[in-house]
């Protein structure tokens, strides 16, 4: 079955970097882009950015460029989100989702808490 | 990209029917039949519920569906149930080939 698998949490400090992982099974991995998802305390869901698993191209959106960066590790199946200089801003949920068509997100993995606090 | 807009809670006895809206504009919702909803239990991963306007994935119940006119989705839950309670969020293609979502809907079952 299809599984996406996130690394765990992170207590982090301002300025510090973190690479949250997110691997793939039960299908073939660059059949699917992979997209990442963000929640703040309280807040709603906010989409990041995609990487494309066939060429590894990242696009990202307005708010998420600079500091991240998306990457791919093809032969086992993983993908990654760097996040550098971190900000207590940036303590929050990251989600990888898995995506079909036009960015419909069918599985998700888990979650991943990154706590940036001093 | 702003988010589409949502409003904050809706809330339903059990059986009724509920809609959610999901406001956007041209560049968005309006522009493209790509309009997704997700159902996010709190400590959960979000669910899939309805893609590309009105399709409901394998799985999904049929009191879930989705329709859209002009710029603005929505998402209507008949026969509400206990467990419908959640926050529900929509999500569109945009014209910068990224995707935005929606601010959420806390849905309250009465």
């Amino acid at each position: 079955q299809v599984q996406l698998v996130q690394s765990g949490s992170e207590l982090k400090k301002p300025g510090a970097s973190v690479k949250v992982s997110c691997k793939a099974s039960g299908y073939t991995f660059t059949t699917y882009a992979i997209n990442w998802v963000r929640q703040a305390p309280g807040q709603g869901l906010e989409w990041m950015g995609w990487i494309n698993t066939k060429t590894g191209n990242p696009t990202y959106a307005q708010d998420f460029t600079g500091r991240f960066f998306v990457s791919l590790d093809t032969s086992v199946s993983t993908a990654y989100l760097q996040i550098s200089s971190l900000e207590a801003e940036d303590t929050a949920v990251y989600y990888c989702a898995r995506a079909f068509g036009s960015g419909n997100f069918d599985y998700w993995g888990q979650g991943t808490l990154v706590t940036v606090s001093s | 990209q702003s988010a589409l807009t949502q409003p904050a809670s809706v809330s339903g006895s059990p059986g009724q029917s509920i809609a959610i809206s999901c406001i956007g504009t041209s560049s968005d919702v309006g522009g493209y039949n790509y309009v997704s909803w997700y159902q996010h239990h709190p400590g959960k991963a979000p669910k899939l519920m309805i893609y590309d306007v009105s399709n409901r994935p394998s799985g999904v119940s049929n009191r879930f569906s989705g329709s859209k006119s002009g710029n603005t989705a929505s998402l209507t839950i008949s026969g509400l149930q206990a467990e419908d309670e959640a926050d529900y969020y929509c999500s569109s293609y945009t014209s910068s080939s990224t995707r935005v979502f929606g601010g959420g809907t806390k849905l309250t079952v009465l």
